[in-house]
């Protein structure tokens, strides 16, 4: 079993939708999670952080954490073009710097 | 340069031959990770360097792969004996101190094309 298993995918909305990727992780060690994005060619660049249960947002974009059932999720709202890109979670061991694990990533698509 | 930068961008090497990967960290910071990502694959961590150790090389996925820091900066990532199946891209990230707080920039990676 991975230790952190995501649906690679690929996803095809509408300009305009919302969104929904989500993550699994095994180990309740994980404390820190993370979403990036990128972008074909490119390396992946940092989106959201959050390290406790509950939801984060930032302009268009919320990261939920639900702890007990071990499940991270980001929302795209409005979604637009420029956003289909790959969407890759990844978590990290609470007090503990160092490496981050990754899901394999979602190939998402944004048709206007 | 303000970001990670990682050369060369491409490369293309005989099965069997040796490869250097280099990456320039973010100035100032002291962690530096280096990454394998496969053809629709995630990220697969290879080896995590504080300043010049490297604490954690957990991922490196055999001997022919080793990785060197030096001066706390600049790191080499280095394949001998290339397979088929190293083929992949080799992604260099580096964060301010590698605490938890701390996020990882990437860079965006060497393509490594072994035939």
């Amino acid at each position: 079993q991975k230790e952190v298993e995501q649906d690679p995918g690929p996803l095809s909305v509408p300009e305009g939708a919302i969104v929904s990727l989500n993550c699994t992780y095994s180990n309740s060690a994980f404390q820190y999670f993370m979403w990036y994005r990128q972008y074909s060619r490119k390396g992946p660049e940092l989106l959201m952080y959050t390290y406790s249960s509950g939801n984060k947002e930032d302009g268009r974009f919320t990261a939920q954490v639900d702890k007990s059932s071990k499940y991270i999720s980001l929302f795209i709202r409005d979604s637009q073009p420029s956003d289909s890109a790959t969407y890759l979670c990844a978590v990290r061991f609470y007090n503990q710097g160092g490496k981050l694990i990754f899901g394999q990533g979602t190939e998402l698509s944004v048709k206007p | 340069g303000a970001g990670v930068s990682q050369s060369p961008s491409n490369k293309v090497t005989e099965k069997g031959k040796d490869v250097e990967l280099r990456c320039d960290p973010i100035s100032g910071h002291t962690a530096l990770y280096w990454y394998r990502q496969s053809l629709g694959q995630g990220l697969e961590f290879l080896i995590y360097f504080q300043g010049n150790s490297a604490p954690d090389k957990s991922g490196l996925p055999s001997d022919r792969f080793s990785a060197e820091r030096t001066g706390g900066s600049v790191s080499t990532l280095t394949i001998q004996r290339t397979q088929q199946e190293d083929s992949a891209v080799y992604l260099c990230a580096s964060s301010l101190d590698g605490s938890v707080n701390s996020p990882l920039h990437f860079g965006n990676g060497t393509r490594l094309t072994v035939t």
